[in-house]
């Protein structure tokens, strides 16, 4: 199993430019978020999804849209870039509930200039 | 609002000394508390839970609900315990759904 992969690991975006950060897990689970993590600073979750077509905002969701057309893919994207977006994103999956075990991916180092 | 304290950015021991990395928590109700941890090159990943009552890599985590804290304990620390360590309390509520991490605390074990 490759567990939480991620796509792309870095990519660097000029200030107004789109893109979409894609997520895939193979364990079936449920449950999938974005974060974000930014220097001194915890992760912070930008969106997250409970299944299939469904998602939610977390606590810093401006900027950026989600979808999760399969259980298995939770897709993140930029539709007009800025610097303040620059950042690590993570993201993560899990079974069931939010008390159960994350699993997380790599991360993307995301520049934008 | 929903807060998660680490104090110690960095906390250096010497190898076989006692750790306790801290954590405060403000919520409202009663939160289910995590300890993730980041080791060099590796991803995020759960080093324990509250609920589980567990021991995991020799650590250790006791709430304490009256001061709120979720202080992460391990008394004699080695080499491989260096990494970057988060709590992460998590609350749902009215709908909506919270897991706050806390900004980390870098644990450097001296050999």
């Amino acid at each position: 199993n490759a567990g939480v992969t991620q796509t792309p690991k870095f990519r660097v975006l000029k200030t107004g430019q789109s893109m979409t950060l894609l997520c895939a897990q193979d364990m079936n689970h449920e449950y999938m978020y974005w974060y974000r993590q930014d220097p001194g600073m915890g992760l912070r979750l930008i969106h997250y999804s409970v299944g299939e077509g469904t998602t939610a905002k977390g606590e810093v969701p401006d900027g950026y849209n989600v979808s999760r057309l399969k259980k298995q893919n939770f897709l993140l994207g930029l539709e007009s870039a800025a610097p303040s977006q620059t950042s690590v994103y993570f993201c993560a999956s899990s079974y069931g509930t939010y008390t159960d075990t994350q699993y997380f991916g790599p991360g993307t180092r995301l520049t934008v200039l | 609002a929903q807060r998660v304290t680490q104090p110690e950015k960095l906390l250096s021991v010497f190898k076989g000394a006692p750790v306790e990395l801290k954590c405060n928590y403000s919520y409202s109700g009663s939160p289910e508390l995590f300890w993730y941890v980041q080791y060099s090159r590796q991803r995020l990943q759960l080093l324990l839970r509250h609920i589980s009552r567990e021991s995991i890599k020799g650590f250790t985590a006791d709430l304490n609900k009256g001061e709120t804290s979720f202080h992460l304990k391990k008394p004699f620390a080695q080499e491989e315990d260096s990494a970057m360590y988060y709590c992460a309390p998590a609350y749902s509520g009215a709908g909506s759904y919270q897991l706050t991490f806390g900004k980390g605390t870098k644990l450097s074990v001296i050999p």
